[in-house]
């Protein structure tokens, strides 16, 4: 069974606005990862938080990571349409090689 | 190759009919995972290989399910006496590193994966 959870499982927006999703998991972690998936593509890796760390920035994305909560957010600021796809979280537990992934939030971006 | 290459990219197979599914990882990757993705489901782990070393096979659904990496490179994910069950998307994922879940980098470089229908 899947670890983490994403939430919501659906998100639509205006090209520009910002689009925020949430992961919740339950186990201790070494990390956590977010991917994207552009329909009928594989997955590619986005950004990579450690579980000492408590935000993390790349590019528009912004990543948080409360492990108090068990729970991380992933924020893409000024969405464009190319932004349009589904959106994993993917949690490594601790002395496991596994990646567990959640079911993914559909985020669609109009332009 | 500069990815994750995988082969063939749509199969469509009859109940009960045998299918092999192939994945050559980006070149000196040590680690090699497999991933079942149903449909607007999130991927779920079948199994891992470190080189030809199938480490952890926990995932593989039945003893239908069978994986190999015999030379430590290209892996072949092979279902026998396929169930409409079985129809998913099949990922092949791959590291450079022998723990790719630990550190500060670690990611995984996933191919396009293997659409199977059984119908």
């Amino acid at each position: 069974s899947q670890q983490g959870e994403e939430d919501p499982q659906a998100l639509s927006i205006q090209e520009g606005e910002n689009a925020t999703m949430n992961c919740s998991y339950k186990t201790s972690i070494n990390n956590l990862q977010w991917y994207r998936q552009n329909s009928g593509r594989g997955l590619v890796h986005l950004i990579l938080i450690r579980s000492n760390e408590r935000e993390k920035h790349s590019g528009r994305l912004r990543v948080t990571l409360d492990t108090s909560k068990k729970s991380s957010s992933l924020l893409i600021t000024a969405s464009r349409a190319a932004d349009t796809a589904s959106y994993f979280c993917a949690t490594v537990r601790r002395n496991f090689n596994k990646f567990y992934f959640g079911s993914g939030t559909k985020l669609n971006v109009k332009p | 190759g500069a990815g994750v290459s995988q082969s063939p990219r749509y199969k469509v197979a009859k109940r009960g009919q045998d299918v092999a599914l192939r994945c050559d990882p980006i070149s000196g990757h040590v680690s090699l995972f497999w991933y079942q993705q149903a449909l607007g489901q999130g991927p779920e782990f079948l199994t891992y290989f470190q080189n030809e070393a199938q480490l952890d096979k926990s995932g593989l659904p039945s003893d239908r399910f069978f994986a190999e990496r015999p030379e430590g490179s290209v892996s072949t994910l092979k279902i026998q006496r396929t169930q409409q069950e079985d129809s998913a998307v099949y990922l092949c994922a791959s590291s450079p590193r022998y723990y790719p879940g630990t550190g500060s980098t670690g990611e995984l470089f996933f191919g396009e994966g293997s659409r199977l229908t059984v119908l």
